[in-house]
Order: C-alpha cells, then structure tokens, then sequence
C-alpha cells in the first residue's frame, strides 16, 4: 500500500534502552520524514531528510537521531529510550517536499518505553 | 516561519449536515494546502488540497475554499455520514528550508447517528 513500509508495527522497550526504527519506501522519493503522535498534540516533526546523508532537525529533535544511507531507507534511533518517548511514530514520503502531492504515510509505530 | 492554526479542536455534527473546519495561516507565500483524514488508530491521509491559485475545490462531498488575503482556507464536508468521523489535519507548506508541510492541530470530528 503507497510503497511505505514502517518496521515494527509495535514495540515495548525499557528505559535507558536504543531503539531502532525503520522506514522503507519503494517510491524514489526524495524527501522522508518522521514524526510522533501523542494525544492533543497532532504531529510534531522530528527529523527529516532531503536525499541520501541529508538530514535536518524537526521541532521535537531532542534524544533522536537519523541516518539516511541510501534512498529507500531512513532510520529512527532513540539513543537511551525515556518514558516520554513512548508514541505513536509516523514515517512519510513526499516526491516534492510539501508542495506538489503532499505526503504519503505510514501505517506508524507504536512505541511503549517501560 | 510558518505558523498554522486550527479550529474547532472537536466538532460534533447530526448525520446528514455540513461540518466546516477552519485554518489560519501566516505565511503569505505559502502557496499548497492539503487536507489529511486519520481514522482511529490508521494512519492519516491525503482527502484533498488546493494550490493558491485556486479559490476553491470540490471532491464529491467534501471541497476546499481558500481566501490569500485573509489567509485562511476551510474543509466543508455535506452530507456527514458516520465514516466521516476522524481526525482531520490541515497544512500549509512553508518555502523554508526544503519545503515543508507545517500542520495545525487537528480536529476531531464526531457524527451523531
């Protein structure tokens, strides 16, 4: 469904602990970015990538980091897993950044740190 | 930057009327608003968009109207029907660093049978 693939779908994780999440797209797009959902505050972006090894901040970038070592693939790390980073995290694609056809997403992650 | 607002954060509407949902935004060059539906625990997608040089845009039940000189654009939905109920998101792209969607809040959407 849309080329997009999130792995895992579901993941418990202890505190103090990295994470690893991954997206996988078979579009050829350019530009990926990932996201967490919590309740009452939509979508928050965290990081995001423009091509290959090209990777900027979103407004929620503290304790994440990506890497984008290939177009296909753009990973999610939580250094030291915390209990505020339990989520919902949404990976999307999008050929033109916003303008053009807008994003496609994910079907998400859902993370709980215990 | 780009700053995008959106309102009512609920909405409560009787099967068979309209709902309209309203976003403000403050960049005056941005220039692509879509509209994204998300269903419990599903992932949101992309219902319809408009461009600025367009002031409205109809897809069946549900169009876009935007207005530039106020700067603010709205989803109306006729005919609500219960698979309408979801969370609705608006954006706005932003000509910042490497065009971004920057989104309101959301805005849930209940139908009363």
């Amino acid at each position: 469904d849309a080329g997009i693939t999130q792995s895992p779908r579901h993941k418990v994780t202890e505190t103090g602990t990295p994470v690893t999440l991954r997206c996988h797209q078979t579009e050829n797009h350019r530009y990926m970015y990932w996201y967490r959902q919590d309740p009452g505050h939509g979508l928050r972006l965290i990081h995001y990538s423009y091509g290959v090894k090209d990777t900027d901040k979103g407004e929620v970038s503290d304790g994440y980091s990506v890497s984008r070592s290939k177009t296909e693939d753009f990973l999610l790390t939580l250094e030291s897993a915390t209990s505020s980073q339990t989520s919902v995290y949404f990976c999307a694609i999008s050929e033109l950044g916003g303008t053009g056809n807008g994003y496609t997403f994910g079907s998400g992650t859902r993370l709980t740190v215990v | 930057g780009e700053n995008v607002e959106q309102h009512p954060s609920t909405l409560s509407v009787q099967e068979g009327d309209s709902a309209v949902i309203k976003c403000t935004y403050s960049d005056s060059a941005s220039n692509y608003f879509p509209w994204y539906k998300q269903e419990l625990g599903k992932r949101p997608q992309l219902i319809i968009d408009i461009r600025s040089n367009v002031g409205e845009k109809k897809d069946q039940r549900i169009a876009v109207t935007l207005n530039k000189t106020a700067k603010h654009f709205s989803l109306h939905i006729t005919e609500t029907q219960p698979e309408d109920s979801a969370v609705y998101f608006c954006a706005a792209e932003t000509l910042g660093s490497n065009y971004q969607l920057i989104w309101g809040a959301g805005t849930k959407l209940i139908i009363k049978p």
